[in-house]
């Protein structure tokens, strides 16, 4: 099956750093989502993207689907930006829905 | 709205108990999934179900039961657990049968199964 490989596994930044953290995927996906999960489990939706780049406030993100990843760039950190960031992706020609999660990106921010 | 709703937030059972976790969405979603998460480990798929039909099941013990009761519902059904099976439990929603199909995640259920 598809591999899904976040890299660096662990961050550690200091208030108002910027980052960059990577997701490689092994074969063509229908769908590529970014989440945030909060220290009490919540799974924040970031970003729905399959291809291309888009931005929300101090986060944007990139994924070249010909070239098999996507970067997540967090600009300005803050404390609150702390948890774990997951890449899923939906596989081409697989089942709808069945999303594949990397193993994360855990990021602290010091303040 | 973008919310998925969960209850309980906090479940702790013994093995010969019977329980069920609850899922809801008013989105008009018509695709539910249930997500069985590890510590410090990432989410791994257990349910599928698309227009209230159980579409995918990824092997999982036959000690969780789900149910999809109308489009807006999703029920886990918990019974004869294992110590092993104490997880976070998530719930989501998308849209189904569409290109555009980004799921939404509701809070999770702990489950602490004694």
């Amino acid at each position: 099956g598809i591999q899904v490989e976040q890299s660096p596994p662990d961050l550690i930044l200091q208030e108002g750093a910027n980052s960059t953290l990577r997701c490689n995927f092994s074969d063509s996906v229908n769908n590529l989502q970014w989440f945030h999960q909060n220290p009490w489990g919540q799974l924040i939706n970031l970003f729905y993207i399959p291809s291309g780049t888009k931005q929300n406030g101090r986060l944007s993100a990139t994924t070249v689907a010909t070239e098999r990843y996507s970067l997540l760039y967090i600009s300005s950190s803050q404390t609150t930006d702390s948890g774990v960031y997951f890449c899923a992706v939906e596989p081409y020609g697989g089942s709808q829905g069945n999303l594949i999660f990397g193993k994360g990106t855990k990021l602290s921010v010091k303040p | 709205d973008t919310e998925v709703t969960q209850t309980p937030k906090h479940l702790v059972m013994g093995m010969t108990n019977k329980k069920s976790l609850k899922c809801e969405q008013h989105m008009g979603h018509r695709a539910m999934y249930w997500y069985k998460q590890k510590a410090k480990k990432p989410p791994e798929l257990m349910f599928v179900y698309s227009y209230e039909k159980l579409s995918i099941n990824e092997s999982v013990p036959s000690r969780f039961s789900p149910e999809c009761p109308n489009s807006s519902l999703l029920n886990l059904h918990l019974h004869a657990l294992q110590p092993e099976d104490s997880a976070l439990y998530l719930c989501a929603s998308s849209r189904g049968r569409s290109s555009y199909n980004e799921q939404f995640f509701g809070p999770g259920t702990r489950l602490t199964v004694l």
